[in-house]
């Protein structure tokens, strides 16, 4: 079975500081991992993803990620954070060793960038 | 490049009653996802189709839900009758079908409403 945690149901960062948003995953096999953000009655909007090859994904509006093997995490950063950044951010894990296209979600986090 | 459409944005309706949701794909793509969004939590996969053959209906609730992609293009899902429970968003995502590494592209979503 594949799952995603997303410890933090909220995150708060004054505009122009960094921001991490932290996600863990567990698959059997090779994890293809994304990074979703949802806008209030939008849907979800692809953000990264990282498949294999270089740990650190670089991916749309200056957001990264950086993949980390040996503790199955993948937390989605950003130098510097905007105002308008404050959305819903998804973590999604998917096997890539069992062929599935199976994609399970994280429960999400709000992610607040203040003034 | 347009992207994934799903009609209506809203729905509210009285439980037992029947309701239908429309989703149009980004053009190209063969694989379409129905996903179900709880308050709160991360998408869950409902079906996926490849074409017009539902490959993965294992999370389908098939005693009210249905589904079909007669043309493999368009998609419908349908829910009949409606329970309270069933409130919630319906997101459809659309990929072009190249295997596991694919990225999902959603739509804004229906949300429904049970009264």
């Amino acid at each position: 079975a594949q799952s995603v945690a997303q410890p933090e149901d909220q995150v708060n960062v004054a505009e122009g500081n960094p921001l991490t948003v932290k996600c863990t995953y567990s698959v059997s096999g090779n994890p293809y991992l994304f990074w979703y953000v949802q806008y209030p009655n939008r849907g979800l909007q692809f953000l990264l993803k990282y498949i294999t090859g270089d740990n650190l994904v670089k991916g749309s509006y200056g957001f990264e990620a950086e993949f980390n093997k040996s503790q199955t995490s993948f937390h989605l950063k950003k130098p510097s954070a905007l105002v308008s950044d404050s959305a819903l951010y998804f973590c999604a894990v998917r096997d890539g060793g069992a062929g599935s296209y199976q994609l399970t979600f994280g429960k999400g986090t709000k992610l607040s960038v203040i003034p | 490049e347009a992207g994934v459409v799903q009609s209506p944005r809203y729905k509210i309706i009285e439980k037992k009653q029947p309701v239908a949701f429309w989703c149009n794909p980004i053009s190209g793509h063969n694989t379409l996802y129905w996903y179900r969004q709880n308050l709160g939590q991360g998408p869950e996969l409902l079906i996926r189709y490849e074409n017009e053959e539902a490959v993965d209906d294992s999370q389908l609730p098939k005693d009210r839900f249905s589904a079909e992609r007669l043309k493999g293009v368009d998609s419908t899902l349908k829910i009949q009758p409606a329970e309270l429970g069933d409130s919630a968003v319906y997101l459809c995502a659309s990929s072009p079908g190249q295997g596991a590494s694919d990225t999902q592209y959603f739509g804004p979503g229906t949300r429904l409403t049970v009264l």
